[in-house]
């Protein structure tokens, strides 16, 4: 069973576009976030998600939004996509609250973006 | 703000043989979490290890433990008897026990990534 999934894994598209990356976790953790990963490997937190609070690094674009239907899902969508998007998009999850807490976070595979 | 910082963007080591790579952070928190994650080609990030700060015994995982030094802020990870399958980046990991208030969150601060090659 996969913990972590993202669809799609590999998104290729031009600039300007407005694409989304759907993610799903079957772990019933409350918690789920967004990081991107540049060309230099260097992972850095965009979004995380907690019982409907969503807390923005100041750094992530307007046109990048997450959006959640349920606590499984956490999308990601953005707008009018520029050059500087390319990159690997992990989504994660992690239990916050109530129970044995470990503070671990479980990872999709990843969705590589290439803007073009 | 807490701060990752691995110092050794590339490490080898033989088949068999003992490596071990650095990581120092910075924080003003008492009480904090630290984790090294392995990501391999396939891209997936697979947590090898965890340190709760509140305990003084280093954390050990099969092969792989860690040298966790609170005072120096310091929390390396050693991988013995090393093997091909363990060539991969590994990322050292901070995150606060707990939420910060105002625009804190839960997430994960990460060092820039070590590449680890194992030689046969």
């Amino acid at each position: 069973d996969t913990a972590v999934s993202q669809t799609p894994k590999y998104l290729v598209t031009q600039m300007g576009n407005d694409k989304s990356i759907k993610c799903e976790q079957n772990l019933g953790h409350d918690t789920m976030y967004w990081y991107k990963q540049d060309s230099k490997k260097f992972l850095k937190i965009m979004f995380s998600y907690n019982n409907k609070e969503l807390i923005i690094n100041e750094t992530v674009p307007n046109r990048f939004s997450p959006k959640s239907p349920d606590k499984a899902h956490l999308n990601l969508h953005i707008n009018s996509l520029e050059l500087g998007d390319s990159a690997v998009y992990f989504c994660a999850s992690s239990q916050e609250s109530g129970g044995p807490l470990f503070y671990e976070q479980y990872f999709g595979p990843g969705t590589r973006l290439t803007v073009t | 703000a807490q701060t990752v910082t691995q110092s050794q963007p590339e490490m080898s080591v033989q088949e068999a043989e003992t490596v071990t790579l650095s990581c120092t952070y910075d924080t003003s928190e008492s009480d904090y979490y630290l984790f090294w994650y392995k990501q391999p080609p396939s891209r997936q990030m697979i947590l090898v290890i965890r340190q709760e700060a509140y305990k003084q015994q280093n954390a050990t995982e099969n092969r792989f433990s860690v040298n966790f030094q609170k005072a120096a802020k310091s929390f390396s990870l050693k991988i013995s008897d090393s093997q091909l399958g363990d060539a991969a980046m590994y990322f050292c990991a901070y995150r606060s026990l707990y939420k910060s208030s105002g625009a804190g969150s839960y997430q994960l601060t990460f060092g820039k990534g070590t590449k680890l090659s194992v030689i046969p």
